[in-house]
């Protein structure tokens, strides 16, 4: 089975501080991503690797940035959290279309981190 | 500009009957389709996916049904049962096009079965 990890699953942050969040997998995935979930909105894509050390922007990357340096392991950035930065944030990955067997587009999801920013 | 729209924000169905989540796609580049469901505090799970080569895929209770010219999906859950009560999303991916992989996600709809 996949399994993907995010560092914390609640995390409370002051506004102006910068935040880190965690996100590994243990399937030698080559795609990981960084999504936001808010109320009626649905999933919100804010950056994308598709392999170490690549990164792309998604529909909302403003405010963030992110890391990859290992394969395993994609990290999040919030460089000055803001109020409207609280959210459920939610990593995933996916073997990618270079598997070469069947689709490799099927992401796998983590628990997600519940941020709030006060 | 949402390119998988899931116009239903919501849906009640009693046990045992026929649950139909219904999508809706713009891109004609769109060549697969999943289906996520997600409960409260938790991360979306895989439940299903069909290729555009195909216009039906069964697993178990859930069937996904594809009508490429229309450019529509549903999902059919029979029967309902109250554990899936979740919220669903439905997704698309053009494959080896420019988008490297991403999925492109609907705004979700929220499936309550009541006994």
């Amino acid at each position: 089975d996949v399994k993907v990890t995010q560092s914390s699953r609640y995390l409370v942050k002051r506004t102006g501080e910068k935040v880190f969040l965690e996100c590994v997998q243990d399937m030698d995935h080559e795609n990981m991503f960084w999504y936001r979930q808010d109320p009626g909105l649905g999933l919100r894509l804010i950056y994308f690797s598709y392999d170490v050390k690549m990164k792309e922007k998604g529909d909302i990357p403003e405010g963030y940035s992110v890391s990859r340096e290992k394969k395993e392991r994609f990290s999040l950035i919030l460089e000055s959290a803001s109020t409207n930065q609280t959210s459920m944030y939610l990593c995933a990955s996916s073997l990618g279309l270079t598997s070469g067997e069947g689709r490799g587009e099927t992401q796998y999801f983590g628990p997600g981190t519940r941020l709030l920013v006060l | 500009d949402q390119q998988v729209k899931q116009n239903s924000p919501s849906l009640s169905v009693q046990e045992g009957r026929i649950s139909i989540l219904n999508c809706d796609y713009t891109n004609s580049m769109f060549d697969y389709f999943l289906w996520y469901k997600k409960y409260p505090a938790e991360g979306p799970t895989f439940l299903i996916s069909i290729s555009s080569i195909k216009d039906k895929n069964e697993d178990g209770r859930f069937t996904v049904f594809l009508n490429k010219s229309a450019k529509h999906l549903s999902l059919h859950i029979v029967p309902s049962q109250p554990g899936d009560s979740a919220v669903y999303f439905c997704a698309a991916s053009a494959g080896r096009g420019s988008t490297l992989g991403r999925l492109y996600f609907g705004r979700g709809t929220q499936l309550t079965v009541w006994p």
